[in-house]
Formats: structure tokens, sequence, C-alpha cells
């Protein structure tokens, strides 16, 4: 089975140092999300890609997160500085939408990064 | 802001039992998903609902969209220790979930043997 992979699975940081997540969507997916899941908040959605394109990354704190995808296998978010706030599990999901961004298109998520920030 | 709300947040029973859970939202959605997280993993997709009244089946779970396309409710029979999970509706803000998906917080399922 085709699968998101996500690295590292856990990360557990200081206040102010920088942290990279990865993701390595399905081949062949053209859209990228990134979502974060509290307990408080459940997932929320924080930025997408289309072809490698940000479309989207109204739900990020643009001060300190950054999304990027250098390539059609590596999606990253980068978190500088991070704060005890961010802890929390950050998933990374790809799908597949026909071209005109139209018809139903079902998530594939991976199995989440879980970040603390002490 | 399109919310979704679900209820009820933690539910435990007893397995063999019959539950329902709701997603209810004063927005219209284009489709809604459901899909169940287990500890540790991302959420798997069960199933999608676009039209309004529709209603699908798989196994023992029964999935369907409110005839406004604004809530929709999942029916576990004869409820079994495997259902155990967080159960999460998403709804598709347009185009089907092109632009991504609002999820609600979900309900967190025990089945007890």
């Amino acid at each position: 089975d085709a699968r998101v992979t996500q690295t590292p699975r856990h990360k557990v940081t200081e206040m102010g140092q920088e942290v990279t997540m990865r993701c390595q969507p399905i081949l062949g997916h053209n859209t990228v999300f990134w979502y974060r899941q509290t307990m408080m908040q459940g997932l929320e959605l924080l930025a997408y890609f289309r072809n490698r394109a940000p479309l989207d990354d109204s739900g990020m704190p643009k001060d300190r997160f950054s999304a990027e995808m250098p390539d059609a296998t590596l999606a990253t978010l980068k978190i500088q500085p991070s704060e005890p706030r961010d802890s929390a599990v950050y998933f990374c999901a790809s799908g597949l939408v026909p071209r005109g961004g139209r018809g139903n298109s079902p998530l594939h998520f991976g199995n989440g990064t879980r970040l603390t920030v002490t | 802001t399109q919310l979704l709300e679900q209820s009820p947040q933690f539910l435990s029973i007893q397995e063999g039992e019959n539950l329902t859970v709701y997603c209810n939202s004063s927005s219209v959605f284009s489709s809604l998903q459901w899909y169940r997280q287990e500890p540790g993993e991302g959420p798997v997709l069960l199933v999608t609902v676009v039209t309004g009244g529709e209603v699908k089946k798989l196994k023992r779970l029964t999935f369907q969209f409110g005839d406004a396309r604004k809530d929709s409710s999942l029916h576990i029979t004869a409820a079994q220790p495997g259902d155990t999970g967080l159960y999460l509706c998403a709804g598709a803000r347009s185009g089907g979930g092109a632009d991504g998906l609002t999820f609600g917080k979900g309900t967190h399922l025990i089945i007890q043997p």
C-alpha cells in the first residue's frame, strides 16, 4: 500500500530551537496538506500545496512557521523559533485533486510528528 | 469559519450495543467525510457522502448525510472492540475537499469487551 511518510515521528526540543518536519506524499498525488492536532482544537489546517505551489497558508502563524515543497517527493514544515504552545501532533496528508480543482478528494494521512517544546 | 460540532465527545459502551454519533454544522458542505483515527496513527477515511439524504453502509457502520447537507450521523450496530477509536467528520469547504477539509474535534469511542 502506498503511504504518506512523515519524519521524525517524535521530536522534543527546547523553546527557541528550530524544528523541521518532513513529509513524503504518495507518488502521483498533486496536493499536500499540513494539519496540526491538539486535544483542545482538534485538527487545524495550516497550509496546503497543489502541484508544489503554495495555495493557502492562512492557518499558519507566519512569523515563525514556514512550509515549502522543494520537489514533488518532499514537503517540509519549519518552526523557528519554536514555542511551548507549538506542542502538538503535526500531520501531513496528500490527495489527488482532478484537473479543474473539483471532485471528492479523500485525504491520505501520514502517522504524524509528535512535537514537544519545553 | 465553517465549524463542525461532534457529539458526544466521549462514549464508552459494551460490546454488542448500538450507538450513534453526530456531526452538526450551521453551514452547508459540498460533501462530508468520516475518518477513524487510532492512537499514534493518522486518520483513515471511512466514507464520503455527497448528496443530501444519502445513506452509505460499510459493514456494521451506517452513515447518513442530512437533507440540507449541514449534518451527518454515524450509526454502529453491534459494536466490537475493534471499533474503538476517534471518529472524525470533515466537511469539504469547496470542490469536494480540493481546498482542504474542516474537521470536527471527534468522538472518542471505547467499546469494552
